[in-house]
């Protein structure tokens, strides 16, 4: 089983103010994926990276950078915190030769 | 419009009865996952199709990919099943697209 760490659990931020949100995996797995989730809108892809050193676009990736300094690690960076963005946060692994998808716990983030 | 539709948005059970979830695709999928988040907001895997049918326990689901849809349906429904079930389509480029949800409350 796929362990994903995430922290924080949570974090209240002000707005205009820089946040980053962490992701570590054991698994050695090669993707990593950033989603939000919003009430009535399921799951959308921010970030996802497929190597270490290198970061892709998700279908809503404005407001919100990535960084893949290791295998291991994925964090979400907001440079800008607003008040959009209060969502709920989780990270993702998937191997490259498998198929299923492994989330963290959820980085509950809260912007005033 | 959205690739993946998924109903009902919202769906209540007694204990005991059965129902089932229906994700429609706009597009050729090449496969589908679905998930449940339970009452503490983790998302637990439930299944990984790219074809046919798999079935756990209560649980049973199906993928078509030439007919674009995916279903998934519990049996002898009981508490511990009340969530937010998702479906999450895959496109084979390496990210997957999900739904919006079924909020399923199961009573007694």
């Amino acid at each position: 089983e796929a362990a994903v760490t995430q922290s924080p659990r949570s974090k209240v931020a002000v707005t205009g103010g820089k946040v980053t949100l962490s992701c570590h995996q054991t698994n050695n797995h090669d993707y990593m994926y950033w989603y939000r989730q919003d009430t009535g809108h399921g799951l959308r892809l921010i970030h996802y990276s497929y190597v270490a050193d290198s970061t892709e676009k998700g279908d809503i990736p404005d407001g919100y950078k990535a960084s893949r300094p290791s295998q291991e690690n994925f964090s979400l960076i907001l440079e800008l915190a607003s008040l959009s963005q209060t969502a709920v946060y989780f990270c993702a692994i998937r191997d490259r030769s498998a198929e299923t998808l492994y989330f963290g716990s959820g980085t509950r983030l809260t912007v005033l | 419009g959205d690739q993946v539709e998924q109903s009902p948005s919202a769906l209540s059970l007694h204990e005991g009865t059965g129902s089932a979830l229906r994700c429609n695709f706009t597009t050729t999928m090449r496969a589908v996952q679905w998930f449940r988040k339970n009452s503490r907001g983790s998302l637990i895997n439930l299944f990984y199709l790219a074809s046919g049918t798999k079935e756990n326990g209560r649980l049973k689901s199906a993928f078509d990919s030439k007919e674009r849809y995916s279903t998934l349906h519990i049996r002898d429904a009981q508490l511990e099943d009340s969530g937010t079930y998702f479906c999450a389509a895959d496109s084979g480029y390496n990210k997957l697209t999900f739904g919006k949800g079924t909020v399923l409350l199961v009573s007694p």
